[in-house]
């Protein structure tokens, strides 16, 4: 099936620190989606990247699909407490509409 | 998102008991998904179901069975119960006729002692 690495598995930051996270494929990959979990929470749709080197942007969050279309990244600038919980990265390929989910990032922002 | 309900959403049982979980949804979607989550390996689809009248495997369906009594609701079972199978459960729907956006459901804590 489909291999999808997610990187790092946690990162620690200060409030008002960037952050980052890295989804990489072995395969070519249709589209990409990126989830938020809140702590005790469940799983909420951020943006769905379909385009070759596709830019969106969302206030703080800044997500970009690769140019070969085989790795994405969430990238958060100055971060708050709001932004605490884990990040999926959830991809589809071939002719499949189903997502599979990363293992995630989890954030932890210290005030 | 209300919109999407599962009950109970803790549950404590005892190895070889079968369990039923139950999810139901009013956002009119034909898709609908269970997935477990353990800590650190994200989520994984257990089973899936496009319409009414069709149910797939998802990437780790053994031990666990679904029905789709109605659009609107999904349950899984587990029919023999084993501690391994503690954890979190969601449920997901997604509108279709594309790459799926899914609306996840709150969850169940499943313990198995």
């Amino acid at each position: 099936g489909q291999q999808v690495m997610q990187i790092p598995q946690y990162q620690h930051v200060q409030e008002g620190e960037d952050f980052t996270t890295y989804c990489n494929s072995s395969t070519t990959l249709s589209n990409i989606q990126w989830y938020k979990q809140r702590p005790g929470g469940h799983p909420v749709f951020l943006i769905q990247l379909v385009k070759s080197g596709e830019v969106k942007k969302q206030k703080r969050l800044t997500f970009q699909f690769g140019e070969a279309k085989k790795n994405s990244s969430l990238h958060i600038t100055a971060t708050q407490t709001t932004d605490v919980g884990t990040y999926f990265c959830a991809p589809t390929s071939g002719g499949s509409y189903i997502p599979t989910f990363g293992r995630g990032t989890s954030l932890i922002v210290h005030p | 998102d209300a919109d999407v309900t599962q009950t109970p959403r803790n549950r404590i049982t005892k190895t070889g008991k079968r369990i039923m979980l139950e999810c139901s949804q009013t956002k009119g979607h034909d898709r609908m998904y269970w997935y477990r989550q353990d800590p650190g390996l994200g989520l994984q689809l257990i089973y899936y179901s496009f319409d009414v009248k069709d149910i797939n495997k998802g990437e780790i369906s053994d031990g666990y069975s679904v029905s789709r009594q109605a659009q609107a609701k999904f349950s899984l079972s587990l029919e023999s119960a084993i501690p391994n199978q503690t954890a979190l459960y969601f449920c997901a729907t997604a509108l279709g006729g594309g790459p799926d956006t899914q609306y996840f459901g709150p969850g169940t804590r499943l313990t198995v002692l």
